[in-house]
């Protein structure tokens, strides 16, 4: 069974550029979590869907970050316009039934803003 | 939110030591989870705490959960060089979201 798969692996993009980044999570998972690792630092908390609505949001940095998750199924993050201090990491995660089960993280997508 | 802090930052350990890192945190968490992450993958779940004074072991692998419930542990015995890697605790409070502490990075000389 395919595991939770984010692409780009990696993004370079300049400041002001618009950048969307995918995630697949696991075929039959309800529940996707999308995460940010900036260097050095914790990896925190953006947001969770349950199928393709917003269950918590309380994570996103500010408005420039939108998420989305049509038809429950894969989900894009999208950071319009990009800024130095969005560099980072950014993983997605899913789980099965409750959110409490384990979360199975994809790769990540390494953004680095110019 | 909740602020979580793990140590050591960084690890050198030469082959067939034991490792022990820790976290602490600024407030109680009903679940600690550490996950591992292997470079360019994501992190993968290790263990899983769920109780005050836990104790559970996978392989050379034993994690503890703190019976203030603000602090585990996670302790590698004989290290291998495949253990390598970083090292993530994180907590999960009432909320379905997890909070990360900012990583233990192990080396291991063989």
């Amino acid at each position: 069974e395919a595991g939770v798969t984010q692409f780009p692996s990696h993004s370079v993009i300049e400041k002001g550029q618009t950048v969307t980044l995918r995630c697949d999570p696991i075929s039959g998972h309800d529940n996707l979590y999308w995460y940010r690792r900036v260097m050095g630092k914790e990896i925190k908390f953006l947001l969770h869907f349950v199928k393709e609505s917003k269950q918590d949001e309380s994570g996103m940095p500010n408005n420039r970050f939108l998420a989305e998750r049509t038809g429950g199924t894969y989900s894009t993050l999208k950071v319009q316009p990009a800024e130095l201090e969005d560099s980072g990491v950014y993983f997605c995660a899913s789980t099965w039934g409750s959110s409490y089960n384990e979360q199975f993280f994809g790769p990540g997508t390494r953004l680095t803003v110019l | 939110g909740q602020q979580l802090n793990q140590s050591p930052q960084s690890m050198f350990i030469q082959e067939g030591e034991d490792v022990s890192m820790n976290c602490t945190s600024s407030s109680i968490f009903n679940t600690w989870l550490w996950y591992k992450q292997d470079p360019g993958e994501g992190p993968v779940l290790l263990i899983a705490l769920y109780k005050a004074g836990e104790l559970t072991s996978n392989g050379r692998l034993t994690a503890q959960f703190g019976i203030t419930r603000k602090d585990s542990f996670l302790n590698i015995s004989a290290s291998i060089p495949s253990d390598v890697g970083i090292y993530f605790c994180a907590g999960r409070a009432w909320a379905n979201n997890l909070f990360f502490g900012t990583g233990t990075r192990l080396t291991v000389i063989p």
